[in-house]
């Protein structure tokens, strides 16, 4: 059985620092690409970041470029997101995400239970 | 970068109503686009791929359709486990953009 498990979500003041975590099983790690997706208070969907398979290849949305940073350990079957310089507007549970191959234009499969990032001043 | 909209943003229908939900993107992006859906304080479930496919466990009352921009996403038959938000997503590039969503309500 495919699980997603994120961690590492909490409080954090603007221009803060967090790194989230999502822990994986029941699956070959690094035959699949993943993506942490967002959702804020009250708002929809929003795609942060995706990375290959190999972690040779990342891309981010415009919101979060030069802040966060994605990569995974595949001997440890784990994604991380390092969010840095925190904005109030980063708020948001987080969501980890496997696409249902190694490459990063696609849909996602499988999603994890969520991350809550709360930035406050 | 490709814009995703959905119309309309929320819509109440009576149980066994017919509901179309419609996605358009601001180029074309062939038939690389997903739905899902979200129920309240639950995780987005993937319910369509590839504009029409529809995923492993999904009930066949869930159909979608379209090509380039224009995509629908219908709900032949609404049934009360059906209230949630539903978001396209296209993926033939990134950013993997969603759209704003569309809120299902009974009425």
């Amino acid at each position: 059985e495919v699980q997603l498990l994120e961690s590492g979500g909490g409080l954090v003041q603007p221009g803060g620092s967090l790194r989230l975590s999502c822990a994986a099983s029941g699956f070959i790690f690094y035959n699949y690409a993943m993506s942490w997706v967002r959702r804020a208070p009250g708002k929809g969907l929003e795609w942060v970041s995706a990375i290959s398979g190999s972690g040779g290849t990342t891309y981010y949305a415009d919101s979060v470029k030069g802040r966060f940073t994605i990569s995974r350990d595949n001997s440890k079957d784990t994604l991380y997101l390092q969010m840095n310089s925190l904005r109030a507007e980063d708020a948001a549970i987080y969501y980890c995400a496997r696409h249902p191959g190694s490459g990063t234009y696609y849909f996602f499969d499988y999603w994890g239970q969520g991350a809550l990032v709360t930035v406050f001043s | 970068d490709i814009q995703m909209t959905q119309s309309p943003s929320s819509l109440s229908a009576s149980v066994g109503d017919k509901v179309t939900i419609t996605c358009r993107a601001s180029q074309g992006i062939s038939n690389y686009l997903a739905w899902y859906q979200q129920k309240p304080g639950k995780v987005p479930k993937l319910l369509i791929y590839g504009a029409s496919t529809l995923q492993s466990g999904v009930p066949s009352r869930f159909s979608g359709s379209g090509s380039g921009t224009d995509f629908t996403l219908t709900i032949s038959s609404l049934q009360p486990e059906d209230v949630a938000t539903y978001y396209c997503q296209k993926y033939n590039s990134a950013p993997l953009t969603f759209g704003g969503g569309t809120k299902v309500e009974i009425k």
